[in-house]
């Protein structure tokens, strides 16, 4: 069956304007995950939906990220005024029932360049 | 002090060879702990989960963990080279479903 999918798979933006990255997780799955990588660095926790509710947005590094999950099914991870230091790679992970015990698959991710 | 530390290498070593991977970490909450491994240009997938102390066989992979030491490691027999990748050590203390990765430790297996 078909893995998590992420679009698109890479973005450039300047400095300042609006991003929007899509994640598709895999059917039924109703945990979802976002993480941020950084070059040479292993994913850093931004937020996690169950459902349609953020059950941890712990991770969001400031009021410039936003994550929606409308339908418990698709989510799109919104970053305002972006800033030079947002370059990364976005990673998307479902999981079938959002315990930890279960295994998170994950996207390929979007590389995202702010120039 | 970051919460899981991981030497980044890279790490070289002929098809074959034994490979020892590892994580310390400071949190002695953790309870859950995974090794992923990571494709260039690809998303991780979870090789092996352990919870809390003990070994865990699968194949040619070993996850141990000594949570008296907070240290856990991954070891490969008879290592590939479709072994190279990153490999990433992941921890959560269970009571949320929040990863905690390592840095990575890149392996490079050559023929």
């Amino acid at each position: 069956g078909a893995g998590v999918s992420q679009t698109p798979s890479n973005k450039v933006t300047e400095k300042g304007k609006y991003v929007e990255l899509r994640c598709d997780p895999i059917s039924g799955h109703t945990a979802l995950y976002w993480y941020r990588q950084s070059l040479g660095q292993g994913p850093e926790f931004l937020i996690y939906f169950q459902g349609t509710g953020a059950a941890d947005d712990s991770g969001l590094p400031n009021d410039r990220f936003f994550a929606v999950r409308p339908e418990g099914s698709v989510s799109t991870l919104k970053i305002q005024r972006t800033e030079r230091g947002d370059s990364a790679v976005y990673l998307c992970a479902s999981s079938l029932g959002g315990t930890v015990q279960e295994t998170q698959y994950f996207g390929p991710g979007t590389r995202l360049l702010v120039l | 002090q970051k919460e899981v530390e991981q030497d980044p290498g890279p790490l070289s070593v002929p098809e074959g060879a034994i490979v020892s991977l590892n994580c310390t970490y400071s949190n002695s909450a953790f309870q859950y702990f995974m090794w992923y491994r990571q494709y260039s240009r690809k998303g991780p997938e979870l090789l092996m989960y352990t919870y809390s102390s003990g070994n865990k066989e699968d194949g040619r992979f070993t996850a141990q963990v000594d949570k008296s030491s907070k240290y856990i490691s991954l070891f490969i027999r008879d290592s590939q080279p479709s072994d190279s990748a990153t490999y990433l050590c992941a921890m959560s203390a269970g009571n949320t479903d929040k990863l905690i990765f390592g840095t990575g430790t890149r392996l490079q297996v050559f023929p």
